[in-house]
């Protein structure tokens, strides 16, 4: 069955350095792919998305590029802040079915 | 525009005890759907409902009903709530085939 995989966290990064955080999936067809983000005490809500093979999803300075080739979807951020710090979850689903499938979240911490 | 709302945000229960989680968006969506969130394992979907008067299971859904009320609120009934249902639960709605919004949560614990 489909399924998200994502690495295992916490990241613990210094403000300003580079955020990478990988997400690989499985799949058949053609999956849209979304990164969602929890920051603490509060429910999900979507950072960024792509729905087709060389996309580029990008908010808030949070960037992932659908490569069909790896299977990957991964996160990046040229300069994080104390403020990112959240769990970040990695999703997809089908363009015929409204369900999403989670990878296991990445726990971000930046500090000053 | 208040989104997703979920009460009640904490609840203690003790073994066999029953409870009801509200859910109710204000978005007009016709999808709606109940999730639980356990550490190490992401979200997991519990039951979902694509249109009022309609709903299936989801991945994890022994133990759980639901209801869909009308197009605004969607219920998730736990009939003898057990240790393993211990969780932080997330309703969600959205359009169809359009983006999920999520609630704040109800964390929920059984003794």
């Amino acid at each position: 069955g489909d399924s998200v995989t994502q690495m295992e966290g916490p990241v613990t990064l210094s403000e300003e350095a580079f955020l990478t955080i990988n997400c690989t999936y499985t799949a058949t067809g053609y999956p849209s792919l979304f990164w969602y983000v929890q920051y603490p005490g509060e429910g999900l809500q979507l950072l960024l998305k792509a729905t087709k093979a060389d996309d580029k999803g990008s908010n808030k300075g949070f960037e992932a590029t659908y490569r069909k080739e790896t299977t990957s979807f991964h996160l990046e951020k040229g300069s994080v802040q104390v403020s990112d710090s959240a769990v970040y979850f990695c999703a997809l689903s089908h363009h015929n079915t409204d369900k999403l499938i989670f990878g296991t979240g990445t726990r971000l911490q930046v500090f000053p | 525009n208040a989104g997703v709302t979920q009460t009640p945000k904490f609840q203690v229960l003790k073994t066999g005890q029953s409870m009801t989680l509200q859910c109710a968006q204000d978005m007009n969506h016709n999808s709606m759907y109940w999730y639980r969130q356990d550490p190490g394992m992401g979200l997991r979907l519990i039951y979902y409902s694509a249109s009022e008067g309609t709903t299936d299971k989801g991945e994890v859904p022994n133990g759980y009903n639901v209801s869909r009320l009308n197009k605004r609120e969607f219920s998730l009934r736990l009939e003898s709530a057990a240790p393993s249902q211990t969780s932080v639960y997330f309703c969600a709605s959205s359009a169809v085939l359009e983006t999920q919004y999520f609630g704040p949560g109800t964390r929920l614990l059984v003794l």
